[in-house]
C-alpha cells in the first residue's frame, strides 16, 4: 500500500538550513514532489525529483532521494521568515495517469 | 499565464443542504483531481478526471458526494445533504496532457473552504 510519513513541525532561527524528511512506502513510485501551503493558500509546486535521480538543487532548495531507504528530503538554505509554511511531500506513479499520495505535511515556523 | 481557479474561496453552509464547488483548471490541461484536506490532516484524494475517459471516483467517500466535468475543462463537484464532517478545504489540481513530459505534475487551485454548520 502507500503511504507517506512526514514529522510534522520543525521550527529553525532565520539564516539556519532547514531540513524536510519525508519517507514512503511504495518502491514503484516515480515522481516525487514538495509543495509548500501558505495559511489559507492552496498548494505551490515548489520542486519534484525523478526516481532515477538521487539529488535536485534549485537556488535555495536541494532535494535528496534514497530509494533504497525510501526516504525523501528538502533542504532549505537560508531559511527565510516567508519559508515558513506546511510543506507536503507526495509521491505519484506513472502508470498512464497518476494521483498524488501526500503525506499530512510539515509545519515549518521560522523565527527572526 | 492563468493558475488553477476555484469558487467560492469560501463556503457557509448548513448541514442537510448541498453544495457545489466549481474548479476551472489551466487552459490546455487534460487531467483535473479534486482533493479534500481536513484540519490537520494530510490530502484526501477524491476523483480524477483524464480527457473523456470515465473518471476514477475511488476517492469518493460516500454516495453523497459527486463531480463532472463539461467539456473537458469545468469541473463542478457537488455534495449532498452536507454533513459537519464534510467540512474541509477543497482543492483542484490540474495536470498537462498524457504526451507531456510534466504530464505528472499536478498544479493547484488555491481551494474552497467549506464549512458546514
Amino acid at each position: 500500500g502507500e503511504d507517506v510519513e512526514q514529522s510534522l513541525f520543525l521550527s529553525v532561527r532565520e539564516g539556519d538550513s532547514s531540513v524536510i524528511n519525508c519517507t514512503y512506502t511504495d518502491s514503484s513510485s516515480t515522481y516525487l514532489y514538495w509543495y509548500k501551503q501558505e495559511p489559507g493558500a492552496g498548494l505551490q509546486l515548489l520542486t519534484y525529483i525523478f526516481s532515477n535521480m538521487d539529488m535536485k538543487q534549485d537556488q535555495r532548495l536541494t532535494v535528496l532521494l534514497n530509494k533504497k531507504d525510501k526516504h525523501l528530503s528538502l533542504r532549505i538554505a537560508d531559511t527565510q521568515t516567508g519559508d515558513s509554511a506546511i510543506y507536503f511531500c507526495a509521491e505519484s506513479m506513472n502508470s498512464g495517469y497518476s494521483t498524488l499520495t501526500f503525506g499530512k505535511g510539515t509545519m515549518l515556523l521560522v523565527s527572526p | 499565464g492563468a493558475g488553477v481557479s476555484q469558487s467560492p474561496s469560501n463556503k457557509v453552509t448548513e448541514k442537510g443542504k448541498d453544495v457545489e464547488l466549481r474548479c476551472d483548471p489551466i487552459s490546455g490541461h487534460t487531467a483535473l483531481y479534486w482533493y479534500r484536506q481536513s484540519l490537520g490532516q494530510g490530502l484526501e484524494f477524491l476523483i480524477y478526471f483524464q480527457g473523456n475517459s470515465a473518471p476514477d471516483k475511488s476517492g469518493l467517500p460516500s454516495d453523497r458526494f459527486s463531480a463532472e466535468r463539461t467539456g473537458g475543462s469545468v469541473s463542478t463537484l457537488t455534495i449532498q445533504r452536507t454533513q459537519q464532517e464534510d467540512s474541509a478545504v477543497y482543492l483542484c489540481a490540474s495536470s498537462p496532457p498524457l504526451a507531456d513530459r510534466d504530464s505528472d505534475t499536478q498544479y493547484f487551485g488555491p481551494g474552497t473552504r467549506l464549512t458546514v454548520l
